[in-house]
């Protein structure tokens, strides 16, 4: 599985955007990425997912760069409620479609 | 929809007892998956099934570990017989058709085997 690599942690204030980088440089053509995040004692969520374009839905933005070897997830105004685990994840379309999490990265949100 | 429903949420159990965690998938999703969750090695995929079939187990950990899924609408996950490094918190997650990417995670079974 091609391998994706986040900051451990990061803060950010609510109200303000935040930024989350992934870098994914062993990403092949059929790769999809997708964002999940943890909430407390709660399962992962879906958050987006993309290909090459950008996207955005309710929840968030997904920037991928040209060249895919990496994205950033924007949360355009984050909430207190958004503190989580954000888990950056490459899934192929070929094969196996199974979701390998890494480590993720901890986002902390300061009132 | 209910979402992905596992039961028990709560399990405590002695070392060398049988533990069998239970998920049912939402409706109409055909991908079911096993994930244990510990503070030490995060997130790891154990076990996944296409269309009630399992199609990777390179993450069972052991033979005391096995999964089944004799229907589209029912997992278990039996542990047999448990040793307290198993405690973890054991989450079930599903996801529709080919081309459907979304996958739905329960609320997860916290084992504590003592």
């Amino acid at each position: 599985d091609a391998k994706t690599t986040q900051p451990n942690s990061m803060e950010s204030n609510e109200e303000e955007p935040v930024h989350l980088p992934c870098n994914h440089s062993t990403i092949s053509g059929t790769d999809y990425i997708h964002w999940y995040r943890q909430l407390p004692s709660q399962g992962p969520e879906y958050v987006i997912h993309g290909l090459t374009s950008n996207v955005n839905n309710r929840m968030a933005s997904l920037a991928i760069a040209e060249d895919r070897k990496s994205s950033t997830l924007i949360l355009h105004r984050a909430t207190l409620r958004d503190a989580a685990v954000y888990y950056c994840i490459l899934r192929g379309i070929q094969g196996a479609q199974k979701l390998v999490f890494g480590q993720g990265t901890r986002l902390t949100i300061n009132p | 929809d209910a979402g992905v429903i596992q039961s028990p949420r709560h399990e405590v159990t002695e070392m060398g007892q049988e533990v069998t965690l239970r998920c049912k998938p939402i409706s109409g999703h055909n991908s079911l998956f096993w994930y244990r969750q510990t503070m030490m090695r995060g997130l790891e995929l154990l076990i996944y099934f296409n269309n009630n079939v399992p199609i990777d187990d390179s993450g069972m950990p052991e033979d005391r570990f096995s999964a089944k899924m004799p229907n589209a609408s029912f997992s278990t996950l039996k542990i047999q017989p448990s040793e307290p490094r198993d405690s973890a918190v054991y989450f079930c997650a599903s996801r529709g058709l080919r081309g459907r990417h979304e996958a739905f995670f329960g609320q997860g079974t916290r084992l504590t085997v003592v």
